[in-house]
């Protein structure tokens, strides 16, 4: 069993839908919970990141952490064409080694005007 | 600040060649990292560096694949022999620990073709 299991998708929406994207874990050592949004042919760029359980928005964007579960999501409210991109979940341990970042494969979004 | 900074953007080598990928992290950042992201495997850390000095290179596939930071403004992957499946682009990322603590910043990558 993968460390971090995301949906590859691909997921399209039309412009302005509320957009739902999920990774589980299996490692209950992680702590730390991120996701990078990478455009086609560009390097990831940080989004978001949560230490531990709970809830963090900025802006049309809510990323949640339930660690009962093992399970993160990010919401992306009022979607836009320029929302379309490749969304990795991302986490590290807590620690020494908490720079070390295992990645989930990326859901692959498409918003439609 | 030009971000980080790779070369060659896209490299396409025959099957035995040695390949050199370079990077230039962010200034004043401390932490430089080497991915390799395919379709199959996605977005895998091969290895860290911390002021200079391998941290982690347990994510290094075998031993045809090397990595040095001999200064703080550059680093370089080597695959010597290349192989058809090291076909992947290849990302640098740096980062600082006085930013937030998981902020990697990442270059453009590099698109390796072996054939």
């Amino acid at each position: 069993q993968k460390e971090v299991e995301q949906d590859p998708g691909p997921l399209s929406v039309p412009e302005g839908a509320i957009v739902s994207l999920n990774c589980t874990y299996s490692n209950s050592a992680f702590q730390y919970f991120m996701w990078y949004r990478q455009y086609s042919r560009k390097g990831p760029e940080l989004l978001m990141y949560t230490y531990s359980s709970g809830n963090k928005e900025d802006g049309r964007f809510t990323a949640q952490v339930d660690k009962s579960s093992k399970y993160i999501s990010l919401f992306i409210r009022d979607s836009q064409p320029s929302d379309s991109a490749t969304y990795l979940c991302a986490m590290s341990r807590s620690g020494g080694s908490n720079y070390k970042l295992t990645f989930g494969k990326g859901t692959l979004l498409t918003v439609n005007p | 600040d030009a971000g980080v900074i790779q070369s060659p953007r896209h490299e396409v080598t025959e099957m035995g060649q040695e390949v050199t990928l370079r990077c230039k992290p962010i200034s004043g950042h401390d932490y430089l990292f080497w991915y390799r992201q395919t379709m199959m495997r996605g977005l895998e850390l091969l290895i860290y560096f911390n002021n200079n000095v391998p941290i982690d290179d347990s994510g290094m596939p075998e031993d045809r694949f090397s990595a040095k930071m001999p200064n703080a403004s550059f680093s370089t992957l080597k695959i010597q022999p290349s192989e058809p499946r090291d076909s992947a682009v290849y990302f640098c990322a740096s980062s600082s620990p006085s930013g937030s603590l998981h902020t990697q910043y990442f270059g453009p990558g590099t698109r390796l073709t072996v054939l």
